[in-house]
């Protein structure tokens, strides 16, 4: 099945403690990004790659680390998680250089920062 | 203690009625424009898709009209059912090199059975 595979689900952590979201694609996928979806602010890039090893920033972030070693996969970093981080996390994916830009999302992972 | 509302446009319709929902975009230079559904604890997914060159498209009961004058995007819902009950996101890009989907902040659907 054509999925977009983020791990956890959910997360308690506290201030300060390293913490990494994975992803996983499995569409062959170049185009990847992550968003934070907030009440009353909706859908808002953090950072986005376009291909291996090539990544960049999106709208918010400050806070945020990605990598893209491998096409499949686009890790979320967190190096020292705030409370201001608290929020649902979407990991997207797209077939970039198609016609289609739709994204195909995950599931989502709900952080709390406490 | 209370969270910040949500401050979602609302909709609220009767099973097998017609739904409206509308967008209203940023960029005139956007050239495709995505409808998505977002289920509580889920993420979204894609409905249906138009580009700038059309103004309307048809998908399974639902239908999406483009109008590039006033930068507006309606989803129209045809004899709604409760298990259209969801938040309805807008979502255009605008090119570039980031390929970047700008989504608007969502509309509540609630069908009353």
């Amino acid at each position: 099945e054509a999925q977009v595979t983020q791990n956890p689900r959910y997360l308690i952590t506290v201030t300060g403690k390293k913490l990494t979201v994975t992803c996983s694609q499995n569409m062959n996928h170049e185009y990847m990004s992550w968003y934070r979806q907030d009440p009353g602010l909706g859908l808002r890039q953090i950072y986005y790659s376009m291909n291996v090893e090539v990544t960049d920033k999106g709208d918010v972030p400050e806070g945020y680390k990605v990598s893209r070693k491998e096409k499949r996969n686009f890790p979320l970093i967190l190096e020292s998680p705030s409370p201001n981080q608290t929020s649902l996390y979407f990991c997207a994916s797209s077939l970039f250089g198609s016609s289609d830009y739709g994204y195909t999302f995950g599931s989502g992972t709900r952080l709390t920062v406490v | 203690g209370e969270s910040v509302g949500l401050h979602l446009p609302t909709l609220s319709v009767q099973e097998g009625d017609n739904s409206i929902i509308n967008c209203a975009y940023s960029n005139s230079a956007s050239d495709y424009f995505i409808w998505y559904k977002q289920e509580s604890g889920k993420g979204p997914q894609f409905i249906i898709d138009i580009r700038s060159n059309m103004d309307k498209r048809q998908g399974q009961r639902v239908t999406v009209l483009l109008n590039k004058t006033v930068k507006h995007l309606s989803l129209q819902i045809a004899a709604t059912q409760p298990g259209d009950s969801a938040v309805y996101f807008c979502a255009e890009n605008s090119g570039g090199s980031n390929y970047k989907l700008t989504f608007g902040k969502g509309t509540l659907l609630t069908v009353n059975p």
